[in-house]
């Protein structure tokens, strides 16, 4: 069965700064990954997802992802973190063929003035 | 893509009581899914809501505890029942569309607190 690992339950950022969330992920084969955006008292938000293709992703609000099968990583970058940006930040995987959805513990953005 | 709805957005329930959550999809969708939420944590799939038929369930929740109703295609519930306030948690619901390669589309969630 796949799982998800995000290594940093919390990271504080200066407004301004860019961002990595680290994500990685086990699977046997080449997997579905997306990360999620968790505003306070929110639902969850897609911000990006992978299928296959291009192993960097654009996604909404300036967030991008990188896949590297090498790494077994998804890790989410943005070049310049916004005060709006503070959330909860979810990576997942699901498996093709089937619609198993594993979810990360979660990281914390906090953004510093 | 999806949009979801959830009824209610939050309560406050004693303890012993049931509560039924509604989530509604503005379209059809070929799976639905509920999740839960604990304080601080991840999100946990309880069941997979199958139309016409009983939901499936995760290791670890059953049936009596979590009832699970889809009559429709774009409609599910949930019922927590016999509440205690180890299932003070947001409950998620989400949904697969058939051309969305596996992305699920989330609700806003039931926040529940028991007391």
């Amino acid at each position: 069965a796949q799982s998800v690992t995000q290594p940093d339950i919390h990271i504080t950022v200066s407004e301004g700064a860019s961002l990595e969330l680290r994500c990685n992920y086990s699977y046997g084969a080449t997997p579905y990954l997306f990360w999620y955006v968790q505003s306070p008292g929110q639902g969850l938000q897609l911000l990006l997802k992978y299928f296959s293709g291009d192993t960097l992703v654009q996604g909404i609000k300036g967030f991008e992802a990188e896949f590297k099968r090498s790494q077994s990583s998804f890790n989410l970058r943005k070049p310049s973190v916004h005060w709006s940006d503070a959330a909860e930040y979810f990576c997942a995987v699901g498996a093709r063929g089937n619609n198993d959805m594993r979810f990360g513990a979660g990281t914390r953005l906090t953004v510093k003035p | 893509s999806a949009v979801i709805s959830q009824k209610p957005s939050r309560d406050i329930c004693q303890r012993g009581t049931s509560l039924t959550i509604q989530c509604q999809v503005d379209s059809q969708v070929t799976m639905m899914f509920w999740y839960r939420q604990q304080p601080g944590q991840s999100l946990t799939l309880i069941a997979t809501a199958n139309q016409g038929s009983e939901a499936t369930y995760e290791s670890g929740f059953v049936i009596d505890k979590f009832p699970i109703s889809r009559p429709n295609l774009t409609f599910s519930t949930l019922t927590v029942s016999n509440m205690s306030p180890e299932d003070s948690s947001i409950y998620l619901c989400s949904a697969l569309t058939g051309s969305s390669y596996n992305e699920q589309f989330f609700g806003p969630g039931t926040r529940l607190t028991v007391l």
